[in-house]
């Protein structure tokens, strides 16, 4: 069965770096998501992405978020400027437009840990 | 915010009978509701989903009831399995974000069955 793979599983880095987080969704799906579990919480709504742009973004998702699709297969996550908050399971999410009810398929996550 | 709750936080169950797992939900506007499992260092995989127009959806040993004047929904696992042991998580969205499908989760049930 078709699956969302994220890489990488873990990254560790210090405050005030930057770091890249990867995602290749279904192949055929056309709407693109982040979600973002901390430790103990909700899993959050971070952002929403189809037709190359935001359809709709959380109050979580500041300037210090953006989000990519560079090329025909990858979505990617990029944290600017990274804040001990922001350590946190980063999940990737695609669906298909078949039709409205049709549910999101989540990758295995990365687990960001900011030190 | 909490627009979606699942009060409890665990639920133990004998294998071989029936687990019961609910959720309440605020949001008045919500109209599609779905039911994740969750692995240990795995992303939310997708089991049930029901749309408000249906009070019952069932799939297999699964089966998913809505009261929409209670704003309340349940999943019925029977018979339960060992494998059913792991965090069940219910979500909603609004049919008003078509496509954007922000979806708001529950804190999670643990469910655990019993050999």
């Amino acid at each position: 069965e078709p699956e969302v793979t994220q890489t990488p599983s873990h990254q560790v880095t210090q405050m005030g770096q930057e770091v890249i987080l990867r995602c290749v969704p279904i192949s055929n799906h056309l709407y693109f998501y982040w979600y973002r579990q901390i430790l103990g919480q909700k899993v959050e709504f971070l952002v929403s992405f189809y037709n190359n742009e935001i359809s709709e973004k959380s109050e979580i998702f500041d300037d210090q978020f953006s989000v990519e699709r560079p090329d025909g297969s990858n979505f990617t996550l990029k944290i600017r400027s990274t804040k001990l908050e922001d350590s946190a399971m980063y999940f990737c999410a695609s669906k298909t437009a078949s039709s409205y009810n049709s549910p999101l398929h989540f990758g295995n996550g990365t687990r960001l840990t900011v030190t | 915010d909490q627009q979606v709750k699942q009060n409890s936080p665990s639920l133990s169950v004998q294998e071989g009978r029936i687990s019961i797992l609910n959720c309440d939900y605020t949001n008045s506007m919500f109209d599609y509701f779905l039911w994740y499992k969750k692995y240990p260092a795995e992303g939310p995989t997708f089991l049930i989903s029901i749309s408000s127009i249906k009070d019952k959806n069932e799939d297999g040993r699964f089966t998913v009831f809505l009261n929409k004047s209670a704003k309340h929904l349940s999943l019925h696992i029977v018979p339960s399995q060992p494998g059913d042991s792991a965090v069940y998580f219910c979500a909603a969205s609004s049919g008003s974000n078509f496509g954007n499908e922000k979806l708001t989760f529950g804190t999670g049930t643990r469910l655990t069955i019993i050999p």
